[in-house]
């Protein structure tokens, strides 16, 4: 079944704990991302990779940190979380860039930082 | 940037009853998905769009690239049709932006 698998899908944490968030799809696309959502405000891109070992900044890329060293996963890493990092995740993937892609959403990892 | 923005932000209906959301965007866009995002899940893509109407099942999503404008229909709504709604639209090699979504609440 093509899927994109996050995890955890639940973390609480404290401030400063370093965390890893993964994401693998298994559908070999090239394009993949990572999104947070906030009430009120819709989906805002973090960073996204059009290739392994190719990585860009997306709209609110600030305490994020992402890899991209095989096609299939793309880990999100928060190096010194903050409060203000609680939110709901997702990553997605794409076959390739470009709005006409279909997409495909993980399950969502809701963070909170205590 | 462009701008996209659903309406309405809110909606309770009862079952059977027909549904439309709307979503415009400020900018000429290539392609215009509608995805669902059920409580406490993820999100599924149900549609995408770069011109006219495509149908599956009891949802239909229609586009009108001139007034740069798209809806969302569910015929024959059901308590499972309950969701968040959101649409997102983009051109060329940018990226999605999304709009802030659709609560929809169908009661029994």
């Amino acid at each position: 079944e093509a899927q994109v698998t996050q995890n955890p899908r639940y973390l609480i944490t404290v401030t400063g704990k370093k965390l890893t968030v993964t994401c693998s799809q298994n559908m070999n696309h090239e394009y993949m991302s990572w999104y947070r959502q906030d009430p009120g405000l819709g989906l805002r891109q973090i960073y996204y990779s059009m290739n392994v070992e190719v990585t860009d900044k997306g709209d609110v890329p600030e305490g994020y940190k992402v890899s991209r060293k095989e096609k299939r996963n793309f880990p999100l890493i928060l190096e010194s979380p903050s409060p203000n990092q609680t939110s709901l995740y997702f990553c997605a993937s794409s076959p390739g860039q470009g709005p006409n892609q279909p997409q495909h959403f993980g399950d969502g990892t809701r963070l909170s930082i205590l | 940037k462009n701008e996209v923005e659903q309406s309405p932000q809110n909606l309770t209906a009862q079952e059977g009853e027909f549904i439309t959301i709307n979503c415009s965007y400020s900018v000429g866009i290539s392609a215009l998905h509608w995805l669902q995002q059920h409580p406490g899940g993820g999100i599924v893509s149900l549609f995408m769009l770069s011109s006219g109407k495509k149908k599956h099942g009891r949802l239909i999503a229609t586009i009108n690239i001139q007034e740069k404008h798209s809806s969302l229909h569910i015929t024959a709504s059901h308590p499972r049709d309950s969701a968040v709604y959101i649409c997102a639209a983009g051109g060329g090699a940018d990226g999605l932006t999304f709009g802030k979504g659709t609560h929809l609440i169908i009661q029994p």
